[in-house]
């Protein structure tokens, strides 16, 4: 298993322009996640979903927006891209059935800078 | 609002010493917690995890001490070893919900000297 895959490793953004990060797993997990790190801190949790079809907001949705159409993908899309959200993004994944049902897998990152 | 934080930014160990890494934290609903091990430019990795009704867990080279009066979490690792230099960051799950959405702390950094 590759586990979980994110893609650009890094991005640089003008300010107003939109992207989409790409986050896969292929360990049928149910859950999915999106986390933002600034520098010398913890993660906050963006955006979640339990299961495909279903999404919610985290403790900092705002400019952000997902899909889960498969179990699969977890797209993370920001629209007119602000300074502010220049940071390390994680999505991470967790199998509520399995040995360590409470276990979130992390994928290596997306470092976007927005300028 | 309620957070999960550290007592300490940075801790340096001799190697082979033992290792503690200290957590606050303020929401006494919360009813579970993790360690997470962070090297540099890769995601965060789980080392182990505790429930609160829980005071002790043990895994291989590492143990959770979790008390519930104080509201305080620590990591200990055994005979530290340069491979455990890391940020350590611990996380709660305030909310019963089935999502586990998890608050972290902002990392501990663990340096371990030769």
């Amino acid at each position: 298993n590759a586990g979980v895959t994110q893609t650009p490793k890094f991005r640089i953004l003008k300010i107003g322009q939109s992207m989409t990060l790409q986050c896969a797993q292929d360990m049928n997990h149910n859950y999915m996640y999106w986390y933002r790190q600034d520098p010398g801190m913890g993660l906050k949790l963006i955006y979640y979903s339990v299961g495909a079809g279903i999404t919610d907001k985290g403790e900092v949705p705002n400019g952000y927006n997902v899909s889960r159409s498969t179990t699969e993908d977890f797209p993370l899309r920001l629209e007119l891209a602000a300074p502010s959200q220049t940071s390390v993004y994680f999505c991470a994944s967790r199998f509520t059935s399995g040995p360590t049902p409470n276990e979130q897998f992390f994928g290596p990152g997306t470092r976007l800078t927005v300028l | 609002g309620e957070s999960v934080g550290l007592h300490l930014p940075t801790l340096s160990v001799q190697e082979g010493d033992n290792s503690i890494i200290n957590c606050a934290y303020s929401n006494s609903a919360s009813d579970y917690f993790i360690w997470y091990k962070q090297e540099s430019g890769k995601g965060p990795q789980f080392i182990i995890d505790i429930r609160s009704n829980m005071d002790k867990r043990q895994g291989q080279r590492v143990t959770v001490l979790l008390n519930k009066t104080v509201k305080h979490l620590s990591l200990q690792i055994a005979a530290t070893q340069p491979g455990d230099s890391a940020v350590y960051f611990c996380a709660e799950n305030p909310l019963s919900g089935s999502a586990r959405q998890l608050t972290f702390g902002s990392g501990t950094q663990l340096t371990v000297l030769p």
